[in-house]
This record gives structure tokens, C-alpha cells and sequence, in this order.
């Protein structure tokens, strides 16, 4: 039921760059802020990212969020084994009443 | 630091009706959005809907008529019930809060497993 399409999977070797893609419509990305979501085996989801490129507190600047026209873009640098996780974009969808959707999720493996 | 925690039956025969509730603790219901967040076993985050303390809620469309959410200020609790249960109702149920009505989401519960099966 996802309407954000993410990559599967994403990899690369220690202290790479990797970018995960979020691909939506103009009733959610298109008209509103994109956060992203990072969920480490068995835990619950923790915020990446918020209002598009915005990092909470204890976030790392190897962190980093950007939004152009209906698509967000997480990028990841100096990727440590610690950030193996699956990586959801979410944002709200303004259709009808304003309900969130997330992406489909990316998995991310440090090779 | 608002904390999050569900409580509930972890197996519900099909049919029925599951419901959970979500303690919260750091803060107070009688503030703020209060949303619950599902992920089937293996599977992406789903949006179940949100109550706000005024008691207006919104659902996401595809459960819209099989949801409840209801705050109890005087527990500091929101709760969710989902009539008519099948087997794809099975997952980890999330409660979680928003930063606002259009925010991102930033605290979790933990998660709670709830199993649908006879």
C-alpha cells in the first residue's frame, strides 16, 4: 500500500557514500516536508531526518537529506557496519484528509 | 523526553477485534497527536491513524472502517481497537507521536507483536 517507491537494497564497503531514493507524487512530496526513518534489527523506527534536510539532536552530519520536486534523496557518508538497517522515507499525503504514507524501505548493507 | 509504551494481547483469533493501548509517561495526552503505526513480520511501515487530544481523529483510507482510536486523558493513555481481524492484521503495532498535525514522526513505543490466529 506503500505510494513512496524506495530501492530494495542499497550497499557499499566501509566508509563509502551510499544515496537511497524516495520517488512520490505531488499529494505527498510534491506539497510536503519528507522526513526519514532509520529501523535497526529488531527495534522500532528512529528519525533521521526531518522537514526535508533537518538532523534531530545526536544525529551525525553523515547524515543528510535533500527534496527536488516530488523526489527526496537520503545520502549516508563514511558508512560504518552500525548503520546496517532498513530505511524508510515518510511524509504526508494531502489527497484527501491529510493521512502520512511511508516508503517501501531500502536495506542498506556495509559489505 | 516523552516515552511510549503499548500494552495488549499478543493473539487474537480472526474475527475479532485487537486492542492495544499505549502508555505515555515524560508528557502529557492532553497535548499534541497521538498516532499508531503498524509493520507486518518481514514487511514495510504502515499508518493506522492518529487522535488528537481534542478527540478528532483521522484514519488512513484502506482500515478507515474497521479503526478506532480513543485518548483517555485521565490515564495519559490512547488506545486502538481493529475490528474484524484476519490473519493480515498480524504485526508489531508501534504507538507513536508526531511534532505536530503535519509533523515527522519523533517518539516510539517499542513495539508490540499481535498475532492473529485461531
Amino acid at each position: 500500500q506503500s505510494v513512496l517507491t524506495q530501492p530494495p537494497s542499497v550497499s557499499a564497503a566501509p566508509g563509502q557514500k551510499v544515496t537511497i531514493s524516495c520517488s512520490g507524487s505531488i499529494s505527498n512530496i510534491g506539497n510536503n516536508y519528507v522526513s526519514w526513518y532509520q529501523q535497526l534489527p529488531g527495534t522500532a523506527p528512529k528519525l533521521l531526518i526531518y522537514d526535508n534536510d533537518k538532523r534531530p539532536s545526536g544525529i551525525p552530519d553523515r547524515f543528510s537529506g535533500s527534496k527536488s520536486g516530488t523526489s527526496a534523496t537520503l545520502g549516508i557518508t563514511g558508512l560504518q557496519t552500525g548503520d546496517e538497517a532498513d530505511y524508510y522515507c515518510g511524509t504526508w499525503d494531502s489527497s484527501l484528509n491529510a493521512f502520512y504514507v511511508f516508503g517501501t524501505g531500502t536495506k542498506v548493507t556495509v559489505l | 523526553q516523552v516515552q511510549l509504551q503499548e500494552s495488549g494481547p499478543g493473539l487474537v483469533k480472526p474475527s475479532e477485534t485487537l486492542s492495544l493501548t499505549c502508555t505515555v509517561s515524560g508528557g502529557s495526552v492532553s497535548s499534541f497527536y497521538w498516532s499508531w503505526i503498524r509493520q507486518p513480520p518481514g514487511k514495510g511501515l504502515e499508518w493506522i491513524g492518529y487522535i488528537y487530544y481534542s478527540g478528532r481523529t483521522n484514519y488512513n483510507p484502506s482500515l478507515k472502517s474497521r479503526v478506532t482510536i480513543l485518548v483517555d486523558t485521565s490515564k495519559n493513555q490512547f488506545s486502538l481497537r481493529l475490528s474484524s481481524v484476519t490473519a493480515a492484521d498480524t504485526a508489531v503495532y508501534y504507538c507513536a507521536r508526531p511534532a505536530g498535525a503535519l509533523g515527522s514522526y519523533t517518539n516510539w513505543g517499542q513495539g508490540a507483536l499481535v498475532t492473529v490466529s485461531s
